[in-house]
Formats: structure tokens, C-alpha cells, sequence
């Protein structure tokens, strides 16, 4: 069975500042990974999703995301951060693209001015 | 197309008593899931739907649970004789067959007393 570890509960930076995000995953073959992201008491929105490919994935808000195959990472990176991008993220891999997902636990990001 | 929608937004219950939460779906999508999200925590899959048939169930799903989605389009999940132990987010998603990624309902938060 497929899982996830994203091993930041918490991360806080300050407003501007660069921002990686890590997400590992345990799956036998090519994953189907994802990024959501949660503000409070919402449902989630899709940042991006990678399937095959160049491993480098652009998603909306201008976050990306590098699939790693030989560390099993799925990292999320943002250059610039914003303070509306306060929010909890979680990243989730699944055996394809319209299966049952595995999340991981998320990760709260808190924006400083 | 006003993506998926979930209702209520908010039930609370006593210990024992019924409730049912509905999902609407994206109007052109086929596949319908549930998920359970607990505080602090991942979302947890619970089941999915083609169509009218129910094609997978996790273990979470207990004999107290059931859901449906008799013509297709909108479903319910029920739970009888609730516990405090289901107090969590519901979350109802929508894709097509074989789409790239599904969109999230805001989910119905159920506070059990």
C-alpha cells in the first residue's frame, strides 16, 4: 500500500522569503503525485499534479513541485511567498489519476510581515 | 458550473442520534468520492462511486456507514448512531473517468456532543 510523509507539521517564513515544502512517498511503481492546499475550514484546491514526464511541474500561484524518483520526494517549492499563502498543504499520491488517494499529514505554513 | 457542492456546512448532533450529509457533483463528472478528515490531520479516503455503483470501500467505512448515489449524480452518506469518534470533515470530490486529478467540496463539519 501507498504512503506519504510530509515531515514538517509547521513551517513559518517570513513574507518574500523562498519556501520548500517536503513530501516523501512509499509506492512500488510510477506514482501519481499531487499538492492540495486547505485554508482554514475549506475544502482542498489542486496546486498541481505530476504523472509522467518532465519532472518538474509549474502549478497555479506560482508553486512547482521536482519529482524525485531515486529520494521518492515530491517537494514543493515556491520562490516568493506571499501572505495569502498562509494555509495548510498536503501532498498525496495515488495508484492513478481517478483512484482513491493517500494524504499525507500536511504541513501548516504561517507567513510572517 | 458551480463545482461541488456539499451540505449543510455544519451539523451538530447528539451521540446516537442519525445524520446524512448530501454532495452535489460537477454536473458532467462520473466519479464521486468521500473522504474523512480528522483535526490535524490528511484526509482519509472512505469510498467512490461510477456512476450510480459503488466501486470501492475502505475499512474505515463501518456497518454504521452507508452511501449512496442512486441516478448517478448527487449522493448521500449517512451515519447511524453516531459517536463522538465521527466528529470530522466530510469531503465529497467529482472527476471523469480517467481525469487528471478531482475538484473538493468545501465538506460538512460534524461535531458529535
Amino acid at each position: 500500500a501507498q504512503s506519504v510523509t510530509q515531515p514538517d507539521i509547521h513551517i513559518t517564513v517570513s513574507e518574500g522569503a523562498s519556501l520548500e515544502l517536503r513530501c516523501n512517498y512509499s509506492y512500488g511503481a510510477t506514482p501519481y503525485l499531487f499538492w492540495y492546499v486547505q485554508s482554514p475550514g475549506q475544502g482542498l484546491q489542486l496546486l498541481l499534479k505530476y504523472f509522467s514526464g518532465d519532472t518538474l511541474v509549474q502549478g497555479i500561484k506560482g508553486f512547482e513541485a521536482e519529482f524525485k524518483r531515486s529520494q521518492s520526494s515530491f517537494n514543493l517549492r515556491k520562490p516568493s511567498v506571499h501572505w495569502s499563502d498562509a494555509a495548510e498543504y498536503f501532498c498525496a499520491v495515488g495508484v492513478n489519476a481517478g483512484n482513491m488517494l493517500t494524504f499525507g499529514g500536511g504541513t501548516r505554513l504561517m507567513v510572517k510581515p | 458550473d458551480t463545482g461541488v457542492s456539499q451540505n449543510p456546512r455544519h451539523k451538530i448532533t447528539k451521540r446516537g442520534q442519525n445524520v446524512t450529509f448530501r454532495c452535489d457533483p460537477i454536473s458532467e463528472h462520473n466519479r464521486l468520492y468521500w473522504y474523512r478528515q480528522t483535526l490535524g490531520q490528511g484526509p482519509e479516503f472512505l469510498t467512490y462511486f461510477q456512476n450510480e455503483a459503488q466501486l470501492e470501500k475502505s475499512r474505515l467505512l463501518s456497518d454504521r456507514f452507508s452511501a449512496e448515489r442512486p441516478k448517478g449524480s448527487f449522493s448521500t452518506l449517512e451515519i447511524q448512531r453516531t459517536e463522538q469518534g465521527d466528529s470530522a470533515m466530510y469531503l465529497c470530490a467529482s472527476s471523469f473517468v480517467g481525469a487528471d486529478g478531482y475538484t473538493f467540496g468545501s465538506g460538512t463539519r460534524l461535531t458529535v456532543v
